[in-house]
């Protein structure tokens, strides 16, 4: 256990719809990570965020928003949802946004 | 933008033997290199990582070595045992900057008895 909560576990919704899915990060950690991990693919980066604060980009697309509470846990939303965006979204944590990242459990959206 | 490669895409070997993993990176100011070890369907997890002011780290039976100058780094696990057999990704970072961890495709291991 990495100390990473994801919620839901799972997740199945129809095309077009809007999700949010949820991480805690590890206590102390102020730096959340987003990931994408389609079915026998990489983990490609969605969005950094370090203490409230959106620090880095990647291939999120513009259906797609996050951010960071003050309490440090982190939102991912997902909008206008299409077949492809079935995935395993994975959340992460850090102390500082070089330091070593932890995983959560992820979350498998399924879009029918 | 950064771009890490990772080879081989798949990987068997006998149980006892050793398996290397190896991948090239693009940005030579990258500075951060771990590597994850997934099983099917559960979260990547760290299982080594490097920095680049060192060439070589080593934690019980893996290993990591860099090579800056090439920009390639490599995975080594001595060993092998039928619970290593999991999906790998290498990743690199740069510290300064954007701080995107940019991961391999990865690599699927399998130990065979």
């Amino acid at each position: 256990d990495s100390g990473v909560t994801q919620t839901p576990k799972h997740l199945i919704t129809a095309t077009g719809q809007r999700v949010t899915l949820r991480c805690s990060p590890r206590s102390g950690d102020l730096s959340v990570y987003w990931y994408q991990q389609s079915l026998d693919q990489g983990l490609q980066f969605l969005i950094q965020y370090y203490n409230g604060e959106e620090r880095a980009k990647g291939n999120i697309l513009e259906r797609f928003s996050a951010q960071q509470f003050p309490d440090l846990h982190s939102e991912l939303n997902l909008s206008s949802l299409e077949l492809g965006d079935s995935a395993l979204y994975f959340c992460a944590s850090s102390v500082m946004p070089h330091y070593e990242q932890y995983f959560g459990p992820g979350t498998r959206l399924t879009v029918t | 933008g950064e771009n890490v490669e990772q080879h081989p895409s798949t990987l068997s070997v006998q149980e006892g033997d050793s398996a290397v993993i190896k991948c090239t990176y693009s940005d030579s100011a990258s500075n951060y290199f771990p590597w994850y070890k997934q099983e099917l369907g559960k979260r990547p997890q760290l299982i080594i990582d490097i920095r680049s002011n060192v060439g070589e780290k080593k934690d019980q039976r893996i290993a990591v070595t860099l090579n800056k100058t090439a920009k390639h780094f490599s995975l080594h696990i001595t060993e092998t045992q039928p619970e290593d057999s999991a999906v790998y990704f290498c990743a690199a970072l740069r510290i300064q900057g954007a701080q995107k961890l940019v991961f391999g495709q990865g690599t699927r291991l399998t130990i065979n008895p």
